[in-house]
C-alpha cells in the first residue's frame, strides 16, 4: 500500500512563499498523477493542482498565477509552492494519488496544517 | 467550473438508521464520474465511492452509491457508530476538479 508523506514549515509569513513536499514511499511516483488538495480550518476541500511523473501539470484557475507543482522522481517525491500567501492560504495541505482509472484519490497523507501569520 | 451542492447540511439519525446523502451538480457529470469520501475530524478523507457507485476496497456493502447527470446519493444503510463522519462528493469530469461542501451525520 503506497504511502504519502506532507512536510514542511508549518508557519509561513504573509506575502512570503508556501513550500511542502510529498514523499511517497511503498511504491513508485511513476506512471501516476499526483495531487495537492487543501482545507481550511472547518471548511471543505479545495482542488489545488496535479502533476504527473513526467511533469505535465494542471492547476485550479483560481490558484493558477501563485502556484508551481513541481516532481524529482529520484526522490520519489513532488513538491507544492504557493507565492504570495494571505492569511486565506491558512489550511491543513493533503497531498494525495489518483487512481489508475480517474482524478479521484484512493491514498493521501495524513495532511500539514500551514498557517499564514505575521 | 461544476459546482456541487450537498444537502443537507447535516443530519441527525441514530445507530441502526439509514442515512440518505445528496449531491447535486450545477451540470450533467459526464461518465458517472463522481466520487465520495468520508473524513473523520484530524484524518485525510477516505475514498468510498467512485464512478458514482462502485465501492473502494475494503468499503463495506452497507456503503452504495446511485445517480447519473446532475443528482447522485449516497446511502448507508444501517449506522455504525464508526460513521458518524463528514462526507464530500466530488467530480472528476473537468478541470477545475471540485468538491461539494459537505454532510456532517452526527449522531442523534
Amino acid at each position: 500500500q503506497v504511502q504519502l508523506q506532507e512536510s514542511g514549515p508549518g508557519l509561513v509569513k504573509p506575502s512570503e512563499t508556501l513550500s511542502l513536499t510529498c514523499t511517497v514511499s511503498a511504491g513508485s511516483i511513476n506512471n501516476y498523477y499526483w495531487t495537492w488538495i487543501r482545507q481550511p480550518p472547518g471548511k471543505g476541500l479545495e482542488w489545488i493542482g496535479y502533476i504527473y511523473y513526467s511533469g505535465s501539470t494542471n492547476y485550479n484557475p483560481s490558484l493558477k498565477s501563485r502556484v508551481t507543482i513541481s516532481v524529482d522522481t529520484s526522490k520519489n517525491q513532488f513538491y507544492l509552492d504557493l507565492d504570495s500567501v494571505t492569511a486565506a492560504d491558512t489550511a491543513v495541505y493533503y497531498c494525495a494519488r489518483d487512481s489508475e482509472r480517474g482524478s479521484y484519490y484512493d491514498s493521501w497523507g495524513q495532511g500539514t496544517l500551514v498557517t499564514v501569520s505575521p | 467550473e461544476i459546482v456541487l451542492t450537498q444537502s443537507p447540511g447535516t443530519l441527525s439519525l441514530s445507530p441502526g438508521e439509514r442515512a440518505t446523502l445528496s449531491c447535486r451538480a450545477s451540470q450533467s457529470v459526464s461518465g458517472s464520474s463522481l466520487a465520495w469520501y468520508q473524513q473523520k475530524r484530524g484524518q485525510a478523507p477516505r475514498l468510498l465511492i467512485y464512478d458514482a457507485s462502485t465501492r473502494a476496497t475494503g468499503i463495506p456493502d452497507r456503503f452504495s452509491g446511485s445517480g447519473s447527470g446532475t443528482d447522485f446519493t449516497l446511502s448507508i444503510s444501517r449506522l455504525e457508530p464508526e460513521d458518524f463522519a463528514v462526507y464530500y462528493c466530488q467530480h472528476y469530469v473537468t478541470s477545475p476538479l471540485t468538491f461539494g461542501g459537505g454532510t456532517k451525520v452526527e449522531i442523534k
